[in-house]
């Protein structure tokens, strides 16, 4: 079963305006960790923001933040700013508390900030 | 960054002969793992290491097989390789399962061709 939606496969966004990169998850656990990760066309997958499932405050990283609705399940990242540099695809994952530590990622989402 | 390579990182191979991957990392982590990334599937998990000769099988195993015989090395082969996993082949690495924030640091990838 699919444990991470991301239903946008491409999204566009002016340069320095804010866009919001959807996410949403299935998990039974009450115990789970949420992420985001960054692959720009060269290939490599940068770890952006993490937030926890027992965090009460939305996980922020610089120009990233992470808008968690627990009761939804939903895991949206927002870029705030856009820069050309955020033109990349973007993936969401989960990780659970079982004993195989597995992360689930989601298809992504290509961003693409236009000047 | 994390200290993770990956070799080779470009292979290009026969139908039906034997390929090994390499993943090497120097963190000391418990936990390993093998992916493939195609176009609008994402990454999808082929096969795990939660230590030394403890290995299980992800969602897309079948053709894989791994082996840990040591901590720092993860090996993916293809016993035969077949044209659909062409693909890119990522390695990551991740910290103790009782830290759910620990992210996954991933290698820069091998693109395999199998023609």
């Amino acid at each position: 079963a699919q444990k991470i939606t991301q239903t946008q496969p491409g999204m566009f966004v002016q340069e320095k305006e804010a866009v919001t990169l959807d996410c949403t998850y299935d998990t039974s656990d009450q115990s789970y960790g949420l992420f985001w990760y960054k692959q720009p066309s060269s290939g490599e997958m940068i770890f952006l923001i993490y937030q926890g499932s027992y965090d009460e405050q939305n996980a922020t990283e610089g120009r990233y933040s992470l808008n968690f609705q627990k009761a939804r399940k939903s895991a949206n990242l927002v870029i705030s700013a856009s820069q050309l540099g955020d033109s990349a695809m973007y993936f969401c994952a989960m990780r659970d508390s079982s004993i195989s530590n597995q992360f689930y990622f989601g298809t992504g989402t290509s961003l693409t900030v236009i000047p | 960054d994390a200290g993770i390579t990956q070799s080779p990182r470009h292979k290009v191979t026969e139908t039906g002969t034997p390929v090994t991957l390499r993943c090497h990392q120097t963190e000391n982590h418990r936990y390993m793992y093998w992916y493939r990334q195609d176009p609008g599937h994402g990454l999808r998990l082929i096969h795990y290491s939660y230590g030394v000769k403890d290995t299980d099988k992800g969602e897309v195993s079948d053709g894989y097989s791994v082996s840990r015989s040591k901590t720092e090395d993860f090996l993916l082969t293809l016993e035969s390789a077949t044209s659909s996993q062409t693909s890119v082949y990522f390695c990551a690495i991740s910290d103790s399962a009782g830290y759910l924030h620990n992210e996954q640091f991933f290698g820069p990838g091998t693109r395999l061709t199998v023609l």
